[in-house]
Formats: C-alpha cells, structure tokens, sequence
C-alpha cells in the first residue's frame, strides 16, 4: 500500500495571508490526525477527523482548521498566518484508533 | 492528568551501550502506550506498543517496561548502534476514540 502523502512538501507564505494544506491518508483508514511540530513544543495535536467528522480537537485557535472528504483525505487551513505558524505540520492516518502512520510532513516558513 | 512526562529530554549514549527513556502518566484510564521514533525530515513511525495488562513486551533490541502502579513505562534499547540515533517519542490513549497524548521527545545520540 501507498503511505501517507502530504502537499506540498514546503511551503513560503507572509504574514497574514492563508495556507491549505493536503494529506492523503493510506487507502482504507478512515482516520486522519493533523499535528504541529516545532523544535521547541514536540507534537502538538491540532484535530483528528474520522468518517468526515471531527471527533477530536486539540488546544489551536480557530485560525486553525480542517476538514474530511468522503475518500478520506483531508486539508487543514491556516488563515491570517503569523510567524509563530512556521513549523512542520504531519499527518497521520489510522485504520481503528491503533497504530499512526505518519506523512512526511509540510514544512511551512511564515515571514 | 492528560499530560505524559517525558524524560531525559535527550541522551548520549555510547555504541554497543543500553538506552533508556522513561515515560509517566497520571490518567489510569490510559490503556495504550506506544513508542514512535523520529529520523530527521521524516514522519514519526511506530517502534513497539504495549497495553497494561503486561509488565514488559520485547522486539528485537527494543523493550517496553510497564509498571502500571507507577504509572509508568520506560523504552530500553539493547546494544544501541549509530543508527538508533533519532527523536523519540511516548505516547498514551486511553481508547480508539480518544487521541493520542505525546511526551515531549527525546533526542538520542548514540556515539560511534
């Protein structure tokens, strides 16, 4: 099976403009979690989608967001961008709540 | 209580040596503890998992110690080379319908 693919793979944007992010869960995983990773904060949980329902939610503003399509794949958006944003975002897909299969993340550069 | 304590928060371990990362929880109704490792510019990729009704579960060079009335569990790695050298990261949950809860990482340099 195909892994996780994510797009696109790095990302430039300024201050104040948006970003939507892709993941393309592996094929049959009806789960699809999104994280922020920054050197200093670890994985920091942003939501998880399932069947196209958010069905967890982590600590993110509301400039944060995501959704799910009926085959599973998911976008995450980030509006009114701010320095703070740069970061690498993951994407993980799981079949039943088991094992995350991680992409290989979108590292965005917010100047 | 939805935290996960995560230490050292990294390591330097010689090649041939014993690395060891220790975890702790305060919610008893995690049921799932997983260990991902993290090769810089890669996703994190599950390493070995455990659940509470064992006290240890071995794969290979890597071992999960539980001890549940501690409310703990550690990752040993047997025999650690160069290419053990990576982030990781434990995590619990207490089910399929609740998301993971991450320990901040760990940064293992195992010298040659």
């Amino acid at each position: 099976k195909a892994g996780v693919t994510q797009t696109p793979r790095y990302l430039i944007k300024t201050r104040g403009q948006q970003v939507t992010l892709s993941c393309s869960p592996i094929s049959g995983h009806r789960s699809v979690s999104w994280y922020q990773q920054t050197p200093g904060q670890g994985l920091q949980f942003l939501f998880e989608y399932f069947s196209e329902t958010q069905r967890n939610k982590g600590n993110f503003p509301g400039r944060f967001s995501g959704r799910q399509f009926s085959n599973s794949r998911s976008e995450m958006n980030v509006s009114t961008l701010e320095l703070g944003d740069s970061a690498l975002y993951l994407c993980a897909s799981s079949s039943w709540g088991e094992t995350q299969y991680f992409g290989p993340g979108t590292r965005l550069l917010v100047l | 209580q939805q935290q996960v304590k995560q230490s050292p928060q990294s390591l330097i371990v010689q090649k041939g040596g014993i690395s060891i990362i220790n975890c702790a929880y305060e919610n008893t109704a995690f049921d799932y503890f997983p260990w991902y490792q993290q090769f810089p510019g890669k996703g994190p990729a599950l390493l070995i998992a455990i659940r509470p009704d064992v006290s240890e579960k071995k794969e290979g060079r890597f071992t999960i110690s539980f001890n549940k009335s501690a409310k703990q569990f550690s990752l040993h790695i047997m025999d650690s080379q160069p290419g053990d050298s990576a982030t990781y990261f434990c995590a619990a949950r207490r089910d399929s319908n609740y998301q993971l809860i991450w320990g901040a990482g760990t940064k293992l340099i195992i010298k040659p």
